[in-house]
């Protein structure tokens, strides 16, 4: 499977800031995901990444909001714009190969404290 | 996508098996059945994954019904490291545009 990595691994940010995640993969990839999880909370997709083309988002995010970039096979970036505390979650970048067992591997995440 | 029940929460001793089941009643013929998990403060780990078969791997062993509605992972012999959030998914093939939705999952505590 993939190996993912992902930086910042962690960030202290200031309400009203933006901040740009970044998800490498060591190989080339079919599918890519970003997921947030909230304190506590279980994951939720945020949106697809589509390569060359505009992301796919999940109803109640939005392309303002989160901002995403895909512009090859192994690299994806997340931007949370205008930050607020609310926004203080873990984001997770997750890829696929999407052949064979389709199995969907994740980074470690990118804990994000929005003060 | 289908939606899954899981029990919230699960003890096992170290060194039993440790059985989490997951209920998918309304599960489509083309959906698959995945098992993740995630130890507190990691992303989540891929276990096993079956769509009519029961499967086997290194780490566990996924048994579905006949009828598909419900299945259960079995890790065989728990350690305290097993000690995590496992997810029950089921979904489409990505490429019919299958998403990996998550639900609340079982939290299983392995005690010495």
């Amino acid at each position: 499977s993939a190996v993912i990595s992902q930086k910042p691994s962690r960030d202290i940010c200031q309400r009203g800031t933006s901040l740009t995640i970044q998800c490498q993969v060591d190989s080339q990839v079919t599918m890519m995901f970003w997921y947030r999880q909230q304190p506590g909370q279980s994951l939720t997709l945020i949106a697809t990444a589509n390569q060359g083309s505009e992301a796919t988002y999940e109803s109640g995010f939005v392309i303002d909001k989160f901002p995403i970039s895909r512009p090859n096979l192994t690299f994806s970036t997340l931007t949370v714009s205008n930050m607020s505390p609310e926004d203080s979650s873990i984001y997770l970048c997750s890829a696929s190969r999407g052949s064979g067992a389709n199995v969907l591997t994740f980074g470690a995440g990118s804990r994000l404290t929005v003060l | 996508d289908a939606k899954t029940t899981q029990p919230t929460s699960m003890d096992c001793a170290e060194g039993r098996a440790a059985n989490l089941p997951c209920n998918h009643s309304t599960i489509s013929g083309n959906e698959y059945v995945y098992w993740y998990r995630q130890i507190h403060s990691q992303g989540p780990q891929y276990i096993i994954h079956g769509l009519k078969n029961n499967e086997t791997n290194e780490m566990a062993s996924l048994i579905i019904t006949e009828d598909r509605k419900s299945s259960t992972l079995i890790l065989p012999h728990a350690t305290l490291r097993d000690t995590a959030v496992y997810y029950c998914i089921v979904r489409v093939d990505f490429t019919q545009g299958g998403k990996l939705i998550f639900g609340q999952g079982t939290e299983l505590s392995v005690k010495p």
